[in-house]
């Protein structure tokens, strides 16, 4: 059960795209399209962003986008706002019924 | 609107026992899996365990298993972990979360608002 491998900050400016990685092996992210990504303000629960890779729930913005190539899923926000700035994890299924998560990337808009 | 009320936090010593519920309301709750998932201070967040639909089967994080226990019960949609054996590093802020899908899914689309349990001397 070891965590996913995350950048621990990105900093971008208002109005940037910025891109954060989340890197895991070939028995989570390698071997199912199960990636999520959350949102974490200071002292509130994580807001689900990203469902099995690329899907947004329906009141979260197009601004926010997920991908994935072999082992690496990737966020990327388009168009950076003060509000974006925030803590960021990805999650991914891990077998055999388990959720591994990322540390968590801190993104600053400068 | 789907709610998720955390309750049963507090402090306690190491090698004592807490019992956490989450009363969940919103939602058709028995067609969905349920899940734990904890936020230790200034730390990212960590899965600790998760209850199937139906069928109701336990899972959990390696350092957790034989200490802890879920159940749920369909007819009082609440969700509960059992905590015995515990230690300094169980120590954060427990999250009730619902699965995103009736199929399982494993992304969490709604949240309570935490419950801190601390485990010091």
């Amino acid at each position: 059960q070891s965590a996913l491998t995350q950048p621990a900050s990105v900093s971008g400016f208002p109005g940037q795209s910025i891109t954060i990685s989340c890197t895991g092996t070939s028995s989570d992210i390698g071997n199912h399209n199960l990636v999520s990504w959350y949102q974490q303000h200071p002292g509130k629960a994580p807001k689900l962003l990203i469902f099995e890779v690329t899907d947004r729930p329906f009141a979260i913005p197009s601004r926010f986008s997920g991908s994935k190539s072999g082992t690496t899923a990737s966020l990327t926000i388009s168009g950076l706002q003060a509000d974006d700035e925030a803590d960021y994890f990805c999650s991914s299924f891990s077998p055999p019924h388990n959720v591994v998560f990322g540390g968590g990337t801190r993104v600053t808009v400068l | 609107e789907v709610q998720l009320l955390e309750s049963g936090g507090g402090w306690v010593q190491p090698g004592g026992s807490l019992r956490l519920s989450c009363a969940a309301s919103g939602f058709s709750f028995r067609d969905y899996a349920m899940y734990w998932v904890r936020q230790a201070p200034g730390k990212g967040l960590e899965f600790v365990s998760a209850i199937t639909n139906y069928g109701a089967t336990p899972h959990y994080r390696d350092s957790v298993n034989g200490r802890f226990t879920i159940s749920r019960d369909d007819s009082k949609n609440t969700v509960s972990l059992q905590m015995s054996g515990l230690r300094e590093e169980d120590t954060a802020v427990y999250y009730c979360v619902k699965d995103g899908n009736t199929l399982t899914g494993f992304y969490f689309d709604n949240w309570g608002q935490g419950t801190l349990v601390s485990v010091s001397s």
